[in-house]
């Protein structure tokens, strides 16, 4: 079946060190990529997206990485802050389907 | 700055009681969806509308209606609240093809 799921439920990392969240999706249909960050109490809010046609993606402090042969996806984050702790989404979308289809998410820790 | 505005943060109702959420956008934005979020499930669809008046079931649509009466308005609407239906509700906007807002969320507890 369809899925996007990601590899761990929580991840702690060190105040200054880089985090990287890992996803996966089942779907080879699928062409555009995002991730979202959800802080406690508060709806989801947009990182970064990617499109099929792409294998990375910057942004400020933040790099998506795509790998459409193993149908993996990655959000690196440099230099973690206390504000980086939050729950992250992947999230995927097939060519010509509105819908978006959002993984179960990753407790991001960060240890001061 | 892009707002969604749920009406109400939390609510309690009991089991059989009409549930109304309430959404609105001031982007002008012509899609909006209603999502509920469970721990261990992430976000699932409930229904999306592309336009006014127009509404599409999503992946878990059973127990739920929606009305778009007015482009920045999507209400999801509880027929008869079940306790199953204990959870958190988002609703988001976008452009066409673009970018999803979520709003701040809706706890239900149904009792």
């Amino acid at each position: 079946g369809e899925s996007v799921g990601l590899h761990l439920p929580t991840l702690s990392v060190q105040e200054g060190d880089n985090s990287i969240i890992n996803c996966a999706y089942s779907n080879s249909a699928s062409d555009y990529f995002i991730w979202y960050k959800q802080e406690s109490g508060k709806g989801p809010q947009f990182i970064i997206d990617i499109r099929s046609n792409m294998d990375k993606r910057q942004g400020q402090r933040v790099t998506v990485l795509l790998n459409k042969t193993v149908k993996h996806l990655s959000l690196q984050i440099a230099a973690t802050q206390p504000g980086d702790s939050a729950v992250y989404f992947c999230a995927e979308r097939r060519f010509g389907n509105e819908k978006l289809t959002f993984g179960t998410g990753t407790r991001l820790t960060i240890i001061p | 700055d892009v707002k969604v505005t749920q009406s109400s943060r939390y609510l309690v109702k009991r089991t059989g009681e009409k549930v109304f959420l309430e959404c609105v956008q001031d982007m002008d934005h012509e899609n909006m969806f209603w999502y509920r979020q469970d721990p261990g499930l992430g976000l699932r669809l409930i229904y999306f509308s592309y336009d006014v008046k127009m509404k599409e079931k999503g992946d878990i649509p059973e127990g739920y209606s929606v009305s778009r009466e007015k482009k920045e308005r999507f209400s999801l609407i509880l027929e008869s609240a079940s306790t199953n239906q204990t959870s958190m509700y988002l609703c988001a906007s976008r452009r066409f093809a673009g970018e999803l807002f979520f709003g701040e969320g809706s706890r239900l507890t149904v009792l």
